[in-house]
Order: structure tokens, then C-alpha cells, then sequence
């Protein structure tokens, strides 16, 4: 199987940065997602194409590529960002082209 | 604005088939080029792709899950179902359905449910 590994957590204060990482073999053929779950909801897309933003996301999130690691950045973190964080991407040979990162535990001290 | 609801029984027995229901409303699900798609997560871990179905019926599953797993799709209910047979108590989690963008072989998931969970016990 393909695996994507993440921090479990993740900490940081107000009005800072929190850098999210996710590492694969494959992340330098293959794009990546990710998505914002908070307590008792379902996931919500916030990155896509590793630096595309949907429509509604706030601009304070940003995502960005290097070779085998991808980064979810939060700039200016507000507490309503504390959730958890999951990268997706595939492996190069599409026999799984739909893998989760482990998730990330985005902690607003 | 397009919305899924998954809709089943929240409780199946050992060794019997979980089957469940994602309702697509706010659009049609035969429009554009989406597929649609099933993700569960155990509680207080992480999420696992099921597999997802284009609305000609064509599917792709999770290896891991791919023996036990089928998803159909039913046009004319704007709806998708997911059956898993052969369950144990490790397949108890919330079981969510999505929409999937495809694009240039990717795919990820737009459009969420709310999710319904599922608890195998006998």
C-alpha cells in the first residue's frame, strides 16, 4: 500500500503561522489535497491541486509543493482553525489513487 | 448548492452485508463529469477512501476493501449506494459520501454529507 505521513499534531498561538506537512514517495508526480475537519463535521476541502484555494476558503490558507513533502500553511491562525487536517494524493502507479494522510491535529493555544 | 444525504440502518450484525444510501439534492447526479464516492472514518482515527462510481456505472475500490465492497448508482433516484458485506467490528465508523473531482486522472472530494455512522454489534 502507498502512505502519506503527517505530524499528529501540530500547535500553535494566535496571529501565528502553523505549517502542516505531509510526506510521500509519489508527492512530486502527484498532486495534493487537503481538507479541514472539525469536531462532529465532515471534512471540508481547503486545498486542492496542492495550492489551489476553493471558492469561500479564506485567504490565510495556502499550500505549496517540494519534492517529496507537501505544506498546508495558515497564516494568521484564529481559533476557529483548530481542527484536524488531512492530506490526500495517490501513488504513481494508480493503484491507489485515493490515499488519506494519517491527519494532523491543529491545536490554537 | 448540491447536498448528500446518506441515509441506512445505524446498526448491522457480525458477518451480515452494511448497506447504505448517499441522496444527491440541488442538481442532478448524471451532470457534469462527477464521480461520487464513499469514505468512512473509525472514531478518533483517520479517514479510508471505500471506492467511487461515475454515473455510467463504472466503479473503482480501495485494493484493501475491494473484495467485500460494491457501489451502485440509481439515475433516476439521483442516488448512489454502498454495500459491504462480510462485516466485523472493525468496519464500525461513520460512513460518508462525496462528491469527486476528477481532472487529468486526480481526484479528490468537493461536495460532502454530513455522514451517518454505523455501528456492527450483535
Amino acid at each position: 500500500s502507498y502512505e502519506l505521513t503527517q505530524p499528529p499534531s501540530v500547535s500553535v498561538s494566535p496571529g501565528q503561522t502553523a505549517r502542516i506537512t505531509c510526506s510521500g514517495d509519489a508527492l512530486p508526480k502527484q498532486y495534493a489535497y487537503w481538507y479541514q475537519q472539525k469536531p462532529g463535521q465532515a471534512p471540508v476541502l481547503v486545498i486542492y491541486k496542492d495550492s489551489e484555494r476553493p471558492s469561500g476558503i479564506p485567504e490565510r490558507f495556502s499550500g505549496s509543493s517540494s519534492g517529496t513533502t507537501v505544506t498546508l500553511t495558515i497564516s494568521g491562525v484564529q481559533a476557529e482553525d483548530e481542527a484536524d487536517y488531512y492530506c490526500q494524493s495517490a501513488d504513481s502507479s494508480g493503484t491507489y489513487d485515493v490515499v488519506f494522510g494519517g491527519g494532523t491535529k491543529l491545536t490554537v493555544l | 448548492q448540491v447536498q448528500l444525504q446518506e441515509s441506512g440502518p445505524g446498526l448491522v450484525k457480525p458477518s451480515q452485508t452494511l448497506s447504505l444510501t448517499c441522496t444527491v439534492s440541488g442538481g442532478s447526479i448524471s451532470s457534469g463529469s462527477y464521480y461520487w464516492s464513499w469514505i468512512r472514518q473509525p472514531a478518533g482515527k483517520g479517514l479510508e477512501w471505500i471506492g467511487r462510481i461515475y454515473t455510467s456505472g463504472s466503479t473503482n475500490y480501495n485494493p484493501s476493501l475491494k473484495s467485500r465492497v460494491t457501489i451502485s448508482v440509481d439515475t433516476s433516484k439521483n442516488q448512489f449506494s454502498l454495500k459491504l458485506s462480510s462485516v466485523t467490528a472493525a468496519d464500525t465508523a461513520v460512513y460518508y459520501c462525496a462528491r469527486v473531482v476528477p481532472w487529468g486522472g486526480y481526484y479528490y472530494m468537493d461536495v460532502w454529507g454530513k455522514g451517518t455512522t454505523v455501528t456492527v454489534s450483535s
